[in-house]
């Protein structure tokens, strides 16, 4: 069975530009969750979809965005990129319901210049 | 609201030796609880996890047991190996949300 992929690995961007990840889940997974990991503040919440629809949410400010399609893969958009936002982003699937556990992708490494 | 608080690293522990990272919790309801593993330059793998009180979770040599009385989930080995050298998150579930604790390094010399 295929685990978590996310695209791209690595990623390389500017200040104010603005930056799409993709994640695709393990197969039969409707629920998607990203977080934010940076060694500064750790691992950080930013929002969970669920069949297409967003369930959960963090305190992150609008400029992070993200959608889930109807085959459950994921993006998340980041716009107005600052240099604050270079993180390993991680994308997480699971069944979605309770006691199941997340699986995790490899991450998208961002860095702003 | 619900927290995750583990203990503080980094830890540097010499190979065979016996290891504990410490983990409490607080929760609304009944979590199901995890410990997941972080390897370098990789994401987060399930490591082992318990869904009620009681439970032991275990894998790879790795223990841990949900407490409920003390809201603990303390991850035991009982002799590391160097390949054990990663970051550990100790992990709470209730209603879909996960709360993670900060991460405990883990360092095993030769």
């Amino acid at each position: 069975k295929a685990g978590v992929t996310q695209t791209p690995r690595y990623l390389i961007k500017t200040r104010g530009q603005q930056v799409t990840l993709s994640c695709s889940p393990i197969s039969g997974h409707r629920s998607v969750s990203w977080y934010q990991q940076t060694p500064g503040q750790g691992l950080q919440f930013l929002f969970e979809y669920f069949s297409e629809t967003q369930r959960n949410k963090g305190n992150f400010p609008g400029r992070f965005s993200g959608r889930q399609f109807s085959n459950s893969r994921s993006e998340m958009n980041v716009s107005t990129l600052e240099l604050g936002d270079s993180a390993l982003y991680l994308c997480a699937s699971s069944l979605g319901t309770d006691n199941q556990p997340q699986h995790f992708g490899d991450g998208t490494r961002l860095s702003i210049l | 609201g619900n927290s995750v608080t583990q203990m503080e690293g980094p830890v540097t522990l010499s190979e065979e030796a016996f290891l504990t990272i410490n983990c409490t919790y607080t929760a609304t309801g009944y979590p199901s609880l995890f410990w997941y593993v972080q390897y370098p330059g990789e994401g987060l793998q399930l490591l082992l996890k318990a869904t009620k009180a009681d439970d032991k979770g275990s894998n790879k040599g790795f223990e841990a047991t949900y407490r409920k009385e003390t809201t603990s989930f303390h991850l035991e080995k009982g002799s590391v190996q160097v390949s054990d050298s990663a970051v550990y998150f100790c992990v709470t579930n209730t209603g879909n949300q996960f709360y993670f604790g900060t991460g405990t390094s883990l360092t095993v010399i030769p």
